[in-house]
C-alpha cells in the first residue's frame, strides 16, 4: 500500500504562472518531509523539505506547504521557468524509523512551456 | 554535491549471471542507500547501511545482496539477474544530522 502518493502524473504550466505539486501521504507517523528534483539521464537531486512542526518552508523560487490534519503537502514553484521542467519526487520519513529511510512517491512530471 | 560516483554506468547482461554494481563516495557520510526507478514505481529502496559491516534490507531486497567493507564503499550484488531486475539504480548517502539524501548519477542495467 503507498504510503505517499504523488496523483497527477504529469503538469504542464507556462512560463512565469505557477506550478503546483501534490502529495498525500497515509502515515501519521511521518515526520519530515523532502522534494527531489530528477533530469533525465541523472540522479535525484534535494529541492526543498520541511519538518512536520512547520506548515510552509520557503527557498527563493519554491515553497512547500504542509497540512498535517489532511496529511497533505504542496510544492508552489512562482514563477516557473523551463529549466524547471523535470520530474519532482515527493519523500518522506518517519519519526524513530530506519535512520534516513526515506518513502518517495511515484513522481509528477513538470513541463514548463515558453 | 556528494561526489557521489557509480560504476558501471550503463551494463547489459544476460539473465542467470551475476552481476555486481558499484558505489562510491568521498563525502564520508555514515548511511548508504541502493534504490532502483521503475516507470510506475518511483525510487523503491532495496538495501541500505549504517555503517561498515552494517546493512539492512529495504521495501524490495528479495534477489539482492550488499556489502560495505569500508566508509567510501557500498556494493550491490545481483547473484543471478533476472528480466525483472532491469531497471536504473541509484546509490545515495546520508548523515546522521540530516534527513537529505544524496543521489549517484545512476546506473541503468538491462538482463535479457
Amino acid at each position: 500500500d503507498q504510503q505517499v502518493k504523488q496523483n497527477s502524473p504529469s503538469l504542464s504550466v507556462q512560463e512565469g504562472r505557477i506550478s503546483i505539486l501534490n502529495c498525500d501521504y497515509t502515515n501519521s507517523m511521518f515526520d519530515y518531509f523532502l522534494w527531489y528534483k530528477k533530469y533525465p539521464a541523472e540522479g535525484p537531486t534535494f529541492l526543498i523539505s520541511i519538518s512536520s512542526i512547520k506548515d510552509k518552508n520557503e527557498d527563493g523560487r519554491f515553497t512547500v506547504f504542509l497540512n498535517k490534519s489532511a496529511k497533505h503537502l504542496s510544492l508552489h514553484i512562482v514563477p516557473s521557468q523551463p529549466g524547471d521542467s523535470a520530474v519532482y519526487f515527493c519523500a518522506a520519513s518517519e519519526l524513530g524509523g530506519s535512520q534516513g529511510n526515506l518513502i518517495f512517491g511515484k513522481g509528477t512530471k513538470l513541463s514548463v512551456k515558453p | 554535491d556528494a561526489g557521489i560516483t557509480q560504476s558501471p554506468r550503463h551494463k547489459v547482461t544476460e539473465t542467470g549471471t551475476p552481476v555486481t554494481l558499484r558505489c562510491h563516495q568521498t563525502e564520508n557520510h555514515r548511511y548508504m542507500y541502493w534504490y532502483r526507478q521503475d516507470p510506475g514505481h518511483g525510487l523503491r529502496l532495496i538495501h541500505y547501511s549504517y555503517g561498515v559491516k552494517d546493512t539492512d534490507k529495504g521495501e524490495v531486497s528479495d534477489g539482492y545482496s550488499v556489502s560495505r567493507s569500508k566508509t567510501e564503499d557500498f556494493l550491490l550484488t545481483l547473484e543471478s539477474a533476472t528480466s525483472s531486475q532491469t531497471s536504473v539504480y541509484f546509490c545515495a548517502t546520508g548523515t546522521a544530522e540530516t534527513y537529505e539524501q544524496y543521489f549517484g548519477p545512476g546506473t541503468r542495467l538491462t538482463v535479457t
